[in-house]
């Protein structure tokens, strides 16, 4: 079946720094991919959707130019949490679909990212 | 606004015994719906779907129960397995194929050997 990785799986760092998490699709190619953030006992929360060669779509209320999205290749999605706040501390979820015929049931995610900013 | 809802947090059932989770949405164009399941520090895995045109839909252990008129949504496991003890999360869109997937909260099964 289709295997998405998320790396790191968990990082700390200081305040003012920035982070990058990459999401990974390894059997198939990906033109779509999604990032979730979840705050605990909270709904994952779609944040941006990135499609391969172009600019990322985000939803309301989430800062694009803290959140940087590359889409660069059909397999790899990168999110860069720049400037990082202990505000920023959630657990970041990827998730990947193969093309045009979307079927929702067929969405994979990764293993999420624990970002701690200390 | 949480268009999906999770009332109850966790849950604990007996193993071999019937789990039902339940959700319910406020949004009337949802017409997707799907389960999924989380272990701790992994990502959600999809379990089962249902289309609005259906009111259920079966998979082996799991099946998914639609009332569209109540805006209610359940999932029914049985029997029960100490493996199925993770956090389960309704979630829908507004179309079938769309980007957006609204997620419940979850609920936390425990299945109790």
């Amino acid at each position: 079946g289709a295997v998405v990785s998320q790396h790191p799986s968990r990082v700390i760092c200081k305040s003012g720094t920035s982070v990058k998490i990459e999401c990974r699709s390894l059997d198939f190619q990906a033109t779509t991919m999604f990032w979730y953030r979840q705050f605990p006992k909270q709904s994952l929360m779609l944040m941006a959707t990135s499609n391969e060669g172009s600019k990322a779509t985000y939803e309301q209320g989430v800062e694009k130019d803290k959140f940087l999205i590359n889409h660069a290749s059909l397999t790899l999605s990168t999110l860069t949490v720049t400037s990082a706040h202990p505000e920023d501390s959630s657990f970041y979820i990827c998730s990947a679909t193969p093309g045009s015929l979307v079927r929702i049931g067929g969405y994979t995610f990764g293993s999420g990212t624990r970002l701690t900013v200390v | 606004d949480q268009q999906v809802k999770q009332n109850s947090p966790s849950l604990s059932v007996q193993e071999g015994r019937i789990s039902i989770l339940n959700c319910d949405y406020t949004n009337s164009m949802f017409d997707y719906f799907l389960w999924y399941k989380k272990y701790p520090a992994e990502g959600p895995t999809f379990l089962i779907s249902i289309s609005s045109i259906k009111d259920k839909n079966e998979d082996g252990r799991f099946t998914v129960f639609l009332n569209k008129s109540a805006k209610h949504l359940s999932l029914h496991i049985v029997p029960s397995q100490p493996g199925d003890s993770a956090v389960y999360f309704c979630a829908a869109s507004e179309e079938t194929g769309a980007n957006n997937l609204f997620f419940g909260t979850g609920t936390r099964l425990t299945v109790i050997p």
